[in-house]
């Protein structure tokens, strides 16, 4: 399996509940990304992995705790979340270095009911 | 603060007609452009990208773009398009030097028409 494997692809999901979004990358890369793509919204960056440490957090709630245990895996769990979290969550990774493009997941469709 | 504008929410044409799509950015730094598509039910997928050297880029699906420094733009081109790009499509720009982040226009939905 090559490129960037995200799972669910749909996940409906109440506000009292927790889920885990998955992301997986057979890239060899070393920096993963998770964006959140609504709808009329510039794509908007939540997390950004490099080597494993977190490297950005774009002010995001606490809501939502990513998780990268090694330089293939990152996690987005999911807890309390409110209807306007409803959205298309993207993973990507890409090579260190800002000549690298983003390689992208087909995204998880959320909806939080 | 750095932004990238695509000018034109929706463009629709005909099959065979050729097409343009507008990106301008502000930015008092050197940037890397790149242009992403994605397709219905699909992450985004790259296009092509400027990085140095000729001003004109050529990406996959007979698609090429051309960064104006002077007017900091990086408009998408193609002479003849087909049905199967119908898509939107994403400018984005990243700095040559520190962050990470990628800026990304708010995509302009290409709707070919028969």
């Amino acid at each position: 399996e090559t490129g960037v494997t995200q799972t669910p692809r749909h996940l409906v999901m109440g506000m009292t509940n927790k889920k885990s979004l998955k992301c997986e990358q057979h890239l060899g890369h070393n920096a993963m990304y998770w964006y959140k793509q609504s709808a009329k919204k510039p794509l908007e960056l939540m997390f950004v992995y490099n080597f494993k440490e977190q490297t950005e957090n774009n002010s995001v709630p606490s809501r939502f705790s990513p998780e990268c245990p090694n330089s293939s895996h990152l996690f987005l769990h999911l807890h309390t979340l409110q209807p306007e979290d409803s959205a298309l969550y993207l993973c990507a990774s890409s090579q260190t270095g800002p000549n690298s493009p983003l390689h992208f997941g087909n995204g998880t469709r959320l909806t939080v009911t | 603060a750095q932004s990238v504008t695509q000018l034109d929410s929706q463009v629709p044409v005909f099959e065979e007609a050729p097409v343009e799509l507008r990106c301008n950015y502000s930015s008092s730094v050197s940037v890397y452009l790149f242009w992403y598509v994605q397709y219905p039910n699909q992450g985004l997928q790259l296009l092509l990208k400027y990085l140095s050297g000729s001003t004109l880029v050529k990406g996959i699906n007979g698609f090429e773009a051309e960064f104006n420094k002077s007017q900091t733009s990086f408009h998408l081109r193609k002479p003849s398009v087909h049905i199967s790009d119908t898509a939107e499509y994403f400018c984005a720009v990243r700095y040559t030097s520190g962050t990470y982040k990628y800026i990304f226009g708010t995509g302009t939905r290409l709707k070919v028409l028969a």
